[in-house]
């Protein structure tokens, strides 16, 4: 099993939408999260990180449950402009090791 | 600011030949990585080194070598490429603070076909 999970959409929405994705992660451990966005055939790029209070910028919201171990992103008033790929990535570290890992990416389309 | 360089952009490789993907940072960041993306399958690590002298494997290492000899490069060798390893290649770095969380930085990626 995958150690973060998300669904894979594609999500259409049309302009002014709410949309939220959901990501879960297996690793208990691990200690930071954040949420990516990749256009097409394009790097990623961070989009934000999620605290446990959750955190707010500008139409985006993330969230963090570490009691159900998911994370979860909003988005308001959808822009033609968000279409991509979303990441939700897990970061844990320990005496000499550090990783991070992505889920497969969930696919928003956002349609005028 | 270069950033995260990886070269090069694109590459055809006949089964069986060997290669070298290139990937430079000027950021002084401890942690980089490689990672491969295929359809459906999302980012995979490869290989990563948290620092210079120091390597590991990650969830994908077959048929890939790697080596941190300074901070700024972590080249990824190819040993002998199979059309299985036709992929988006991603080089990363970070300098992760415990605790804190961080930003990774990716290079553009290097888009490799092996026929």
């Amino acid at each position: 099993r995958k150690e973060v999970e998300q669904d894979p959409g594609p999500f259409n929405v049309p302009e002014g939408a709410t949309v939220a994705f959901n990501c879960t992660y297996s690793n208990s451990a691990s200690q930071s999260f954040f949420w990516y966005r990749q256009d097409c055939r394009k790097e990623p790029k961070l989009l934000m990180s999620v605290y446990s209070s959750g955190n707010e910028d500008g139409r985006f919201t993330a969230q963090l449950n570490r009691a159900s171990q998911y994370i979860s992103l909003l988005i308001r008033d959808s822009k033609l402009s968000d279409s991509a790929t979303y990441l939700c990535s897990g970061e844990s570290s320990g005496a000499g090791s550090y990783q991070l890992t992505f889920g497969k990416g969930t696919k928003l389309s956002v349609i005028p | 600011n270069a950033g995260v360089t990886q070269t090069p952009k694109f590459q055809v490789l006949k089964t069986g030949q060997s290669m070298t993907l290139q990937c430079a940072q000027d950021m002084n960041h401890e942690y980089m990585s490689w990672y491969r993306q295929d359809p459906g399958m999302g980012l995979r690590l490869i290989h990563y080194s948290v620092g210079a002298g120091i390597t590991d494997q990650g969830e994908v290492p077959n048929g890939y070598n790697v080596s941190r000899s300074t901070t700024e490069d972590f080249p990824l060798r190819l040993l002998s490429a199979a059309p299985s390893q036709t992929s988006v290649y991603f080089c990363a770095s970070s300098s992760p603070h415990r605790g804190l969380g961080n930003t990774i930085y990716f290079g553009e990626g290097s888009w490799l076909t092996v026929v």
